[in-house]
């Protein structure tokens, strides 16, 4: 079965400490892209990849960081830099291109205290 | 960063009845409109996505119809059923590339 896998569904983390979620695909899709929820609010996205090795800054980026060393896969870092992490966040992926739907993963609740 | 909006942000409907609800985006260089439907406990999943203006897409008993020149969408559900109930996200990609941008979204509740 070809999907996205998040994991883990909840993390709880003391503050000051560096979180590492994990996304992976097995849709052979070449863009994925890290958005998050908070109460009350639209999608917002964090980071995203067009391919292996590159990946470009959302309108959130500030205290976050990823990597693409795999097609397969694209983890989000949430630095103790991010002042408000507690968040819901989702992982998706599509093929490239405007018209290309994007397929999500069932997201990570972070709570951070 | 886009301005995406959608109205209104919540909605009750009673089973059998018929609704629709906006999805406003800027107008000015436009490249695709997408529709999510977001159930709890699940993922985003998706319904559209409209690149021609005048377009209009059918999923079952959900459709929607798009206007570029004014910068709408339209999403209707078509006599709603409990299993509609869900969030409604819309979105709009900045640029030719799948960078998108997504509205508030538009919570239904279908009443039994």
């Amino acid at each position: 079965d070809g999907g996205i896998t998040q994991s883990p569904k909840y993390l709880f983390r003391k503050e000051g400490q560096n979180v590492t979620l994990s996304c992976e695909q097995n849709l052979n899709h070449d863009a994925m892209y890290w958005y998050r929820q908070d109460p009350g609010q639209g999608l917002r996205l964090i980071y995203y990849s067009q391919i292996v090795n590159d990946f470009q800054k959302g309108d959130i980026a500030e205290g976050y960081s990823v990597s693409r060393e795999k097609k397969e896969s694209f983890p989000l870092t949430v630095t103790s830099a991010q002042k408000n992490p507690t968040a819901f966040y989702l992982c998706a992926s599509s093929m490239w291109g405007e018209e290309s739907p994007l397929h999500f993963g069932n997201g990570t609740r972070l709570t951070v205290t | 960063i886009l301005n995406v909006e959608q109205s209104p942000q919540s909605l009750h409907v009673q089973e059998g009845d018929s609704t629709n609800f906006t999805c406003s985006f800027p107008s000015s260089n436009f490249y695709a409109l997408h529709w999510y439907r977001w159930e709890t406990a699940k993922s985003p999943e998706a319904l559209f996505v409209m690149t021609l203006n005048g377009d209009e897409k059918k999923k079952g008993r959900i459709s929607a119809t798009l206007n570029t020149k004014e910068g709408y969408s339209y999403l209707y559900i078509k006599g709603s059923q409990p299993e509609d109930s869900a969030t409604y996200l819309c979105a709009s990609p900045e640029a030719a590339v799948n960078k998108l941008t997504f509205g508030g979204g538009t919570r239904v509740l279908v009443k039994p």
